[in-house]
């Protein structure tokens, strides 16, 4: 069966403190794993698309690594406007399935 | 950029109303989706559609139908509205089944 696992659930960090989210995996013939940011209230919005092992993408401070079995987004010094939860989705047929996302939280 | 539209960003419902939910996107996709967003269940699939009067069901299809007449519309009626409906309800859209999903605002739904 088609899985998506974040972890942790919730990351509370200190501005400028830089740390990583996971996402693992489970899917038969990985066609793209894509991570989003949702704020509060709001509607996911799109931030990366991975399709093989070793690719990476990064997007001011926040950067997404694929292997294998999962995905990370690192997020390098972050600020309080990062605060967000962030999502990942794999592909199962023409659908995305979610994982339940972590929620950040960044205090200055 | 693409845009997809909810009709509604809050809507309050009584038990066994019919209700519906419309989602525009402007960006001739093949795809749109329906979604549910529930805290510690995160987003469910409901049904899709991949072409004007295909649908597919999704994880949790139950208690709901789609409707897409045309390719830049699609709707989600709950035939009777019951309390575990209560929920955020996400309309998406992809160009392909191997492009990345952009999403609507979301409406809440309260059903009383």
């Amino acid at each position: 069966e088609d899985q998506v696992t974040q972890s942790p659930e919730a990351l509370r960090l200190q501005e400028g403190e830089s740390s990583s989210l996971n996402c693992s995996y489970t899917v038969s013939g990985l066609r793209g794993l894509f991570w989003y940011r949702q704020d509060p209230g709001k509607g996911p919005e799109f931030l990366f698309t991975l399709y093989s092992a070793g690719e990476e993408k990064e997007k001011e401070r926040l950067k997404a690594t694929l292997t294998k079995k999962e995905s990370f987004l690192h997020i390098t010094a972050p600020k309080p406007e990062d605060s967000a939860t962030y999502l990942c989705a794999v592909r199962r047929g023409t659908a995305l399935i979610f994982g339940k996302g972590t929620t950040l939280s960044v205090s200055s | 950029d693409v845009k997809v539209t909810q009709s509604s960003r809050y809507l309050v419902k009584r038990t066994g109303e019919k209700v519906f939910l419309e989602c525009v996107q402007d960006m001739d996709h093949e795809n749109m989706f329906w979604y549910r967003q529930d805290p510690g269940l995160g987003l469910r699939l409901i049904y899709f559609s991949y072409d004007v009067k295909m649908k597919e069901k999704g994880d949790i299809p139950e208690g709901y139908s789609v409707s897409r007449e045309k390719k830049e519309r699609f709707s989600l009626i709950l035939e009777s509205a019951s309390t575990n409906q209560t929920s955020m309800y996400l309309c998406a859209s992809s160009k392909t089944e191997n492009t990345e999903a952009f999403f609507g605002q979301g409406t809440r739904l309260t059903v009383v």
